[in-house]
């Protein structure tokens, strides 16, 4: 069964940083790219960052490049969201998702989220 | 490529026939997907590659179009197809979202 288990979230303060974690099970890891997306409360969904399979390929929202940096870890089977100068903006669930190999980019499964939330 | 989805909300009596469209800002061939997704849960997929539906999911929901204009359409609504529909695009990346449907039944 796969199973995508994100953690790291929590209540931070402005100009902080976090790493959002998410690990992977039931699957060949090292076989799909990974995607974070974000919603925050009570809007829709915004794709985040993509990174490739092998973890050579990384993607970001244009609007987000700079203060967000995915990375993966094969070897733990887990993929990884630096988030620097944290604001309000930020305050969302963040989901890690895997990418159907088959090269459509479509997410074919999600984690349940972890909630950030950027307060002082 | 932004991704732009009409109506924004809608409502409809369980039986109906809806559609939702989704419009590309560029050609995207059919690298379109649609995901559905019930408050306080996260999103499920639909429909991938503009009209290929996601093992699983039932036969009422149908995806067409190609190039920038794209239709999900769900038949026979049922009470359990309440819900916010996206579509998102998978040609370049980013691979970005459309605003959201919120359909309610």
């Amino acid at each position: 069964e796969v199973q995508l288990v994100e953690s790291g979230g929590g209540l931070v303060k402005p100009g902080g940083s976090l790493r959002l974690s998410c690990a992977a099970s039931g699957f060949t890891f090292t076989s799909y790219a990974m995607n974070w997306v974000r919603q925050a409360p009570g809007k829709g969904l915004e794709w985040i960052s993509s990174v490739s399979d092998s973890g050579s390929y990384l993607h970001y929202a244009d609007s987000l490049k700079g203060r967000f940096r995915v990375s993966r870890d094969n070897a733990k089977n887990s993929v990884y969201l630096q988030i620097d100068s944290l604001n309000a903006d930020d305050t969302a669930v963040y989901y890690c998702a895997r990418v159907h190999n088959s090269g459509w980019g479509h997410i074919d499964y999600w984690g349940q989220g972890t909630l950030l939330t950027v307060s002082s | 490529i932004q991704m732009t989805q009409s109506p924004s909300s809608l409502s409809a009596l369980a039986g109906d026939r809806v559609s939702i469209t989704c419009r590309a800002s560029q050609t995207i061939g059919t690298y379109l997907n649609w995901y559905q997704q019930q408050p306080g849960k996260a999103p499920k997929l639909l429909i991938y590659a503009a009209s290929s539906l996601q093992s699983g999911v039932p036969s009422r929901f149908r995806g067409s179009g190609s190039g920038t204009d794209f239709t999900l359409t769900i038949s026979s609504l049922q009470p359990e197809d309440s819900a916010t529909y996206y579509c998102q695009q998978g040609y370049s990346n980013p691979h970005t979202f459309g605003q959201g449907t919120k359909l309610e039944i």
